[in-house]
């Protein structure tokens, strides 16, 4: 199985500041890595896929970069509605590897 | 708009089976891979299992393997989950989750939920 490591566990940002996240593999993912934000009391929604792609809707403070086992995911300016969990997921070599989660980043009003 | 709507979940004593369904609306149900993710409470996401679009492929947590069985009616736009041997550890909020391709990659959208307490 495929390990993914976030880190920090906690980021505490201000506002308006920019936020960095990072996600670790196990083993080389190429880049089959996604990215999910999830809020209290509500489903994960998907920010970005193939590790830099945006989805439909989300906005272009957030990005993501990185291939192989190291990954980011950076939103340029903190908004108000960005303060929630982060995770990381790989889809690499399904069904033959399971799929797995990062533990996640909680990103917090500092 | 693509709908997920989970049911079946509720309090069952550790030993015992649980069946957990999704109904699914909104797309071409038979033309995506589908999948089951859990969260316990206070905690992270953990993929339980996946199946394609025709049920040829299919994959399980190593944490449910042997226990748990994924399955889909796509003539019914309907996927399932048969939880056999339930553990306290199982107990979580599981979430159906369609996948962007016929076969396991990433998840959008997410069903809202169900939740599983296993406890005596």
């Amino acid at each position: 199985e495929i390990v993914m490591t976030q880190s920090p566990a906690t980021l505490s940002v201000s506002p308006g500041e920019r936020a960095t996240l990072s996600c670790r593999a196990s083993q080389s993912v190429s880049s089959n890595l996604a990215w999910y934000q999830q809020k209290p009391g509500q489903a994960p929604r998907l920010l970005i896929y193939g590790a830099s792609t945006r989805a439909t809707g989300i906005p272009a403070r957030f990005s993501g970069s990185g291939s192989g086992t190291e990954f980011t995911l950076t939103i340029s300016s903190l908004q108000s509605e960005d303060f929630a969990v982060y995770y990381c997921q790989q889809y690499n070599n399904w069904p033959l590897a399971a799929l797995t989660f990062g533990g996640g980043t909680k990103v917090e009003i500092k | 708009e693509v709908q997920l709507v989970e049911s079946g979940g509720g309090l069952v004593q550790p030993g015992r089976s649980l069946r957990l369904s999704c109904a699914a609306s909104g797309f071409t149900f038979d033309d995506y891979a589908m999948h089951w993710v859990r969260q316990a409470p206070g905690k992270g996401l953990e993929w339980v299992s996946g199946i394609s679009w025709n049920s040829g492929s299919i994959g399980y947590a190593d944490s449910v393997k042997g226990r748990f069985t994924i399955s889909r009616d796509n003539a019914k736009n309907s996927l399932y989950l048969q939880m056999n041997s339930l553990r306290a550890e199982d107990t979580a909020l599981y979430y159906c989750a369609k996948d962007t391709a016929p076969y396991g990659t990433w998840f959008d959208p997410w069903g809202q939920g169900t939740l599983v307490t296993v406890s005596s």
